[in-house]
Formats: C-alpha cells, sequence, structure tokens
C-alpha cells in the first residue's frame, strides 16, 4: 500500500458524460500527478501539480482538467467522454516538485474507467 | 521529445537471472526510474538512478550509463510473484525534472 488513494475503484459511464475522479496523496506529499493508461498507449502522463499550483501538462485534451485543493486532494474531472477515454487513470504522488529522491513518485490503485 | 526503447516481453525460469534493458533519448536527462506492475495493479516504485553505476536493493539491482544513454534492471533469484510488467521511466528537463515520461513496458514472465 503506497498511501495514496483513489476513488472510486470503478466507473462506468456513457459518451457524452462528465465524471470526477478523487486523489488523496500520501501524508506530506505536496506534488500530485495524473496519470492515463491505456493497452495502446501505456502510461501517459497528464498533468502534475504542486502545493495547489499547476506545474507540468502533458498529453492532457482539453475535454479534461484538474485541480488541487489546500487540504492537498487532486480531482480530475473528464467531460464529454468517448468511447477512447476508456483506461486506468492513476495518481500519484511525491514529496516536492523537483528532481532528486524527494520527487520519487508513489501511484494509488488507480480508477478503472469505462465509457460505453 | 523524449522516446525510451525497453523489450516487449522477457521470460525467464524460477531461481535464474534476467536483465531488462532500457535506453532513451531525451534532452537534459535527469535520472532514470523503473517501475513494476502486476496485472491491472498499480505501478510500484523500484529503484532510481540519477548518476552512472549500480544501485543494489535486495534482488534487484539497476544501472545507468548517462554517456550511452541506457540503463537496465537486473533481477535475481527470480520468484513466480516476479511477472508482471516493468517500465523504465525518465525524467527529463523538457518536464520539468519531475515528471516521468515512461516506455511501454517490459512484460516478465517466469515459469516454474
Amino acid at each position: 500500500d503506497s498511501g495514496v488513494t483513489q476513488t472510486p475503484k470503478h466507473l462506468i459511464t456513457a459518451t457524452g458524460q462528465r465524471v470526477t475522479l478523487r486523489c488523496s496523496p500520501r501524508s506530506g506529499d505536496l506534488s500530485v500527478y495524473w496519470y492515463q493508461q491505456s493497452l495502446d498507449q501505456g502510461l501517459q502522463f497528464l498533468i502534475h501539480y504542486y502545493n495547489g499550483e499547476e506545474r507540468a501538462k502533458g498529453n492532457i485534451l482539453e475535454r479534461f482538467s484538474a485541480q488541487q485543493f489546500p487540504d492537498l486532494h487532486s480531482e480530475l474531472n473528464l467531460s464529454s467522454l468517448e468511447l477512447g477515454d476508456s483506461a486506468l487513470y492513476f495518481c500519484a504522488s511525491s514529496v516536492g516538485p523537483s528532481g532528486g529522491a524527494e520527487s520519487t513518485q508513489y501511484f494509488g490503485p488507480g480508477t478503472r474507467l469505462t465509457v460505453l | 521529445g523524449q522516446s525510451l526503447e525497453q523489450p516487449s516481453e522477457v521470460t525467464a525460469v524460477e531461481g535464474a537471472i534476467v536483465q531488462i534493458n532500457c535506453t532513451y533519448q531525451t534532452s537534459g536527462f535527469y535520472g532514470l526510474s523503473w517501475y513494476q506492475q502486476h496485472d491491472g495493479g498499480a505501478p510500484t516504485f523500484l529503484s532510481y538512478n540519477a548518476l552512472d553505476g549500480l544501485e543494489e536493493t535486495g534482488r534487484f539491482s539497476s544501472f545507468l550509463s548517462r554517456s550511452d544513454s541506457y540503463g537496465y534492471l537486473l533481477l535475481q533469484e527470480l520468484q513466480m510473484k516476479d511477472s508482471a510488467s516493468y517500465f523504465c521511466a525518465v525524467r527529463d528537463l523538457s518536464s520539468g525534472y519531475s515528471t516521468l515520461t515512461f516506455g511501454k513496458g517490459t512484460m516478465l514472465l517466469v515459469s516454474p
């Protein structure tokens, strides 16, 4: 158990809908990262927040957005869902945003999203 | 941009030693990490190399050669539970040092 929690574990929804995935980082970690894992694309970095501020963006679609709240939990919002958005969504956390051992990322158990 | 190459699949028997290679192309390289992922589970951190050389953690070791843009994960005394996917991932300047770019993963199958 990494100490990172994610809810819900599974989510089934229809195309065109909107969902929110939630992540709580390990105690003491200020950085939260979101990743998407699909069979054909592997683990793709989406976005990084540090202490409430966006620090880096990866291959995140405009239909997707995220935020990190004052209590450091983070939410990933996915809207206008398409079949291709079906994937595992992982959240990871680290102590800090910079290089070095402090930015070792620890992953949560993931949310499996199925869009029908 | 960044790119990482690792074999898609490796097979070995219990008790053996296996090496999973990773080559990368990136600008402003900052470190190479390895993660293990069992089917449907969370990626689990194994090791991180920022400097050249070998890092050992129990049965697992990781090596980095920055001049060759190459690293490997060495798994010794293989056990059935080591059957999983193994990912190398780089941190680099373009991604802000702490974000990770992952390879596509190597599936390790350990047989009795």
